[in-house]
């Protein structure tokens, strides 16, 4: 069993639409969540921190369920800009003096279209 | 400012040759990650500097893999002799103790064994 599993996609919306992402990881041990974004053939960059009482950046609402293991990405009014790989993106500590590695989902392609 | 950088971005070998691959970090940046992505899979975690010190380096393959980063700098990983499944996008990525989660990858170096 995959350590972090993402449903693969692809998801294909139209500008405007609401997609949602799932993401469960099995390491109950687990700390810190994030989403990470990742265009084509780029490096991958932090989209968001992941907290259990919900966090929100305007478009983009992350929410996790530590009881069920699950981690999930919502984005709104969908941008053509949008359209990339979304990595679901986990680690076994919470900071301190190292955050340590990072145990990646598979990710989920989104593709915007007009 | 500049990000993490990493050279060669691509790089084609034979089969038993060997290659190095190096990243420079962020300036100042004490924790450095190494990290792989096969294709079709999930970008996987290789190891894990903290200055000079491997603090991690649970996620390598085997001993034909040697990564090193004299005095804390930049980081070099060496493939010797390489093997087909050696193949994949090499990220390394930087973070600071104390400054958060993020941790910031470079573009990657794309390498293909033939």
């Amino acid at each position: 069993r995959k350590e972090v599993e993402q449903d693969p996609g692809p998801f294909n919306v139209p500008e405007g639409a609401t997609v949602a992402f799932n993401c469960t990881y099995s390491n109950s041990a687990s700390q810190s969540f994030f989403w990470y974004r990742q265009d084509c053939r780029k490096e991958p960059k932090l989209l968001m921190s992941v907290y259990s009482s919900g966090n929100e950046d305007g478009r983009f609402t992350a929410q996790l369920n530590r009881a069920s293991q699950y981690i999930s990405l919502l984005i709104r009014d969908s941008k053509l800009s949008d359209s990339a790989t979304y990595l679901c993106v986990v680690n076994m500590r919470a900071g301190g003096t190292s955050y340590g590695k990072l145990t990646f989902g598979q990710g989920t392609i989104l593709t915007v279209h007009p | 400012e500049a990000g993490v950088t990493q050279f060669p971005s691509h790089s084609v070998i034979e089969k038993g040759q060997t290659v190095t691959l190096r990243c420079d970090p962020i300036s100042g940046h004490d924790n450095l990650y190494w990290y792989r992505r096969v294709m079709g899979k999930e970008i996987k975690f290789l190891l894990h500097f903290v200055k000079e010190s491997k603090q991690d380096e649970s996620g390598m393959p085997n001993n034909r893999f040697l990564a090193e980063r004299t005095g804390g700098t930049y980081s070099t990983l060496k493939v010797q002799p390489a093997e087909l499944e050696d193949s994949g996008v090499y990220f390394c990525a930087s973070s600071q103790v104390g400054q958060g989660p993020e941790a910031f990858f470079g573009q990657g170096t794309r390498l293909t064994v033939v």
